[in-house]
């Protein structure tokens, strides 16, 4: 079965400066796709980034990009000039090529410090 | 926008009493899906439906039950509320065709059952 692992329950960063969230994953398939997802608080859970395992560039959605490593299984997070509103917790997410399905990790709570 | 609704943002059912938590969608998806999310264990897949009338069984679904008569429309039946049913829960809808999965989620429903 894969699973997906966040080490880091928690992480803080400083407004405007810059943080990586981390991501490991588990699988044997070589067509997958990988997801951020963001949770701002009571607010509804959003998609951030998107990455397809058989690309080998590493997808950039303004401030935010992803270091896809596959070799390692390892898919980070990162955010540039952080801003209040990034905020929230971050969950990643893997879906099987041939399955819609989602497995998702547990979640990095980020706060941003004025 | 995709938009999922959720109807109700939080609950309150004793135990024992039969609960129906319902979700709209208005995107046309094939898939939906019912999570739980609860602290320190993510988001957890309970029951998903890739059309109207088909259901499947996520990694948690005991206790629960699903409907799906109509395409935008899925619910979630907890037959016997419990305690340890307590929990946020969350729909979402997506598209069933590769290579996007994304999900689209709902604002969630924090359902306590004293």
């Amino acid at each position: 079965a894969q699973t997906v692992t966040q080490s880091q329950p928690e992480m803080s960063v400083q407004e405007a400066e810059t943080v990586t969230l981390s991501c490991t994953y588990d699988t044997s398939e070589s067509d997958y796709y990988l997801f951020w997802y963001k949770q701002p608080p009571s607010r509804q859970m959003i998609l951030v980034i998107r990455q397809e395992a058989y690309k080998q560039q590493n997808a950039t959605e303004n401030r935010f990009s992803v270091n896809f490593q596959k070799a390692a299984k390892s898919f980070s997070l990162k955010i540039s000039d952080s801003q209040l509103g990034d905020a929230a917790m971050y969950f990643c997410a893997y879906a099987r090529g041939s399955n819609y399905k989602l497995t998702f990790g547990k979640g990095t709570l980020l706060t941003v410090n004025p | 926008d995709v938009k999922v609704t959720q109807s109700s943002r939080y609950l309150v059912k004793r135990t024992g009493e039969k609960v129906f938590l319902e979700c709209v969608q208005d995107m046309d998806h094939e898939n939906m899906f019912w999570y739980r999310q609860d602290p320190g264990l993510g988001l957890r897949l309970i029951y998903f439906s890739y059309d109207v009338k088909m259901k499947e069984k996520g990694d948690i679904p005991e206790g629960y039950s699903v409907s799906r008569e109509k395409k935008e429309r899925f619910s979630l039946i907890l037959e016997s509320a419990s305690t340890n049913q307590t929990s946020m829960y969350l729909c979402a809808s997506g598209a069933g065709e590769p290579p996007v999965y994304e999900q689209y989620f709902g604002p969630g429903t924090r359902l306590t059952v004293t």
